[in-house]
């Protein structure tokens, strides 16, 4: 069974970076593509990008294009999200998530990862 | 690419059926039959109840279906239970330029 575990909370100054990394255990890594989806507190649910660790492709949502960026290690299984010029608005759980490799939809959650801005 | 409308709850007695709806547009809701349902309950990362439409992933009951019309899609919870109480996602494809987007979410409430 697929597991996704995420790093631990950071805490951050505006304007710097942070990366996230989401480990995956059981399944094959490369075969299924990996989502990472962000929720400010007490609001929805935002999809910021994906990446295809076979291929080592990423795409991201436009409205953070440019500050984003996802790898994939296949060596570790593991994947991250680095997000830069960080903003309070950033402050948010940050999950990976398992697109299923049969059927479009995110199947398996890594179990969030807080991050901070405050200055 | 905006965010599928929702609303922003819904609540009903034990036993009885609800209905979630998700209206997006021509580009993501009505163009894909790619449209999933998500649970969150607080402090926990969401659940996939729904995927394409109307499929259940093993596991998850029978009491949840989901449904399309147009660039409407649904989700339904007949026999309301209290541990159906939290959040609920919808999230369509939109497309290999934006990819996902999701609903702004529906907090159900079980009276």
């Amino acid at each position: 069974q697929v597991q996704l575990v995420q790093s631990g909370a950071e805490v951050k100054k505006p304007g710097s970076s942070v990366k996230v990394s989401c480990k995956a255990s059981g399944g094959t890594f490369s075969s299924y593509t990996i989502n990472w989806v962000r929720q400010a507190p007490g609001q929805g649910l935002e999809w910021m990008g994906r990446i295809i660790p076979m291929l080592g492709i990423a795409n991201y949502a436009q409205r953070i294009q440019g500050r984003v960026t996802i790898t994939a290690d296949k060596s570790t299984s593991t994947a991250h999200m680095e997000l830069s010029r960080l903003r309070s608005e950033d402050t948010a759980m940050y999950y990976c998530a398992r697109e299923h490799e049969e059927f479009d939809a995110f199947d398996i959650w890594g179990q969030g990862t807080m991050v901070t801005v405050s200055s | 690419q905006s965010a599928l409308t929702q609303p922003a709850s819904v609540s009903g007695s034990p036993g009885q059926s609800i209905t979630i709806s998700c209206t997006g547009t021509s580009s993501d809701v009505g163009s894909y039959n790619l449209v999933s349902w998500y649970q969150q309950h607080p402090g926990k990362a969401p659940k996939l109840m729904i995927y394409e439409g109307s499929k259940r992933p093993s596991g998850v009951s029978n009491r949840f279906s989901g449904s399309k019309s147009g660039n409407t899609a649904s989700l339904t919870i007949s026999g309301l239970q209290a541990e159906d109480e939290g959040d609920y996602y919808c999230c369509s494809y939109a497309g290999s330029s934006s990819f996902w987007v999701f609903g702004g979410g529906t907090k159900l409430t079980v009276l």
